[in-house]
């Protein structure tokens, strides 16, 4: 079992760049989470999808993030145009039909 | 609105000793708890879960007790070692997906 599979897992860009996160759930989970983890503000929800429709993304902070679950086995999530207060560690994680989510690696962002 | 409050770290302690970390929620429902760790540089990880009062979920040496009555599900692990410094999240769930965390705590354990 592979796990939770997310890339990059480091990226650093400019402020202005277009940066998309990608994310490859366990094989078989039917949801999909993105959470952003910031000293600052701890770990925030972003938006979750059910069976690739996104349920809720009452946590984007913006319109300068999307996400998109185009099939059961890839989500990504967008930030254009990048600024350097996004800069964080972006987490996602997937659930089969339980409350238990597993988490991946994370991906850290640098905005400069 | 539902909620999860855990006590503020960094808690420091040597190898050895009885480790609690505390935790209350509010939740207008029943809801399923759990606690979740984070060893540095990695994504959470399920520690234990509970899913209905007086239920007790263990893994690796640490306990919690699902505790309605106080609305707690506080962590325990009777000797710590240098390999559990991390970050314990406390987190609820109400329906079958959307997981609510607490702010985290910080475990450190010197030898």
């Amino acid at each position: 079992d592979a796990g939770v599979i997310q890339s990059p897992r480091h990226e650093v860009t400019e402020m202005g760049q277009e940066v998309t996160l990608r994310c490859k759930p366990i094989s078989g989970h039917n949801s999909l989470f993105w959470y952003r983890q910031t000293m600052m503000r701890g770990l925030e929800l972003l938006i979750y999808f059910n069976n690739n429709v996104p349920i809720d993304d009452s946590g984007m902070p913006e319109d300068r993030f999307s996400a998109k679950m185009p099939n059961a086995s890839f989500s990504t999530l967008k930030i254009q145009p990048s600024e350097p207060r996004d800069s964080a560690v972006y987490f996602c994680a997937s659930s089969p039909e339980t409350d238990t989510q597993y988490f991946g690696p994370g991906t850290r962002l640098t905005v400069l | 609105g539902d909620s999860v409050t855990q006590m503020e770290g960094p808690v420091t302690l040597s190898e050895e000793a009885f480790l609690t970390i505390n935790c209350t929620y509010t939740a207008t429902g029943y809801p399923s708890l759990f606690w979740y760790v984070q060893y540095p540089g990695e994504g959470l990880q399920l520690l234990l879960k509970a899913t209905k009062a007086d239920d007790k979920g263990s893994n690796k040496g640490f306990e919690a007790t699902y505790r309605k009555e106080t609305t707690s599900f506080h962590l325990e692990k009777g000797s710590v070692q240098v390999s559990d410094s991390a970050v314990y999240f406390c987190a609820l769930s109400i329906r079958t997906d959307k997981l609510i965390f607490g702010t985290g705590t910080r475990l450190q354990v010197f030898p």
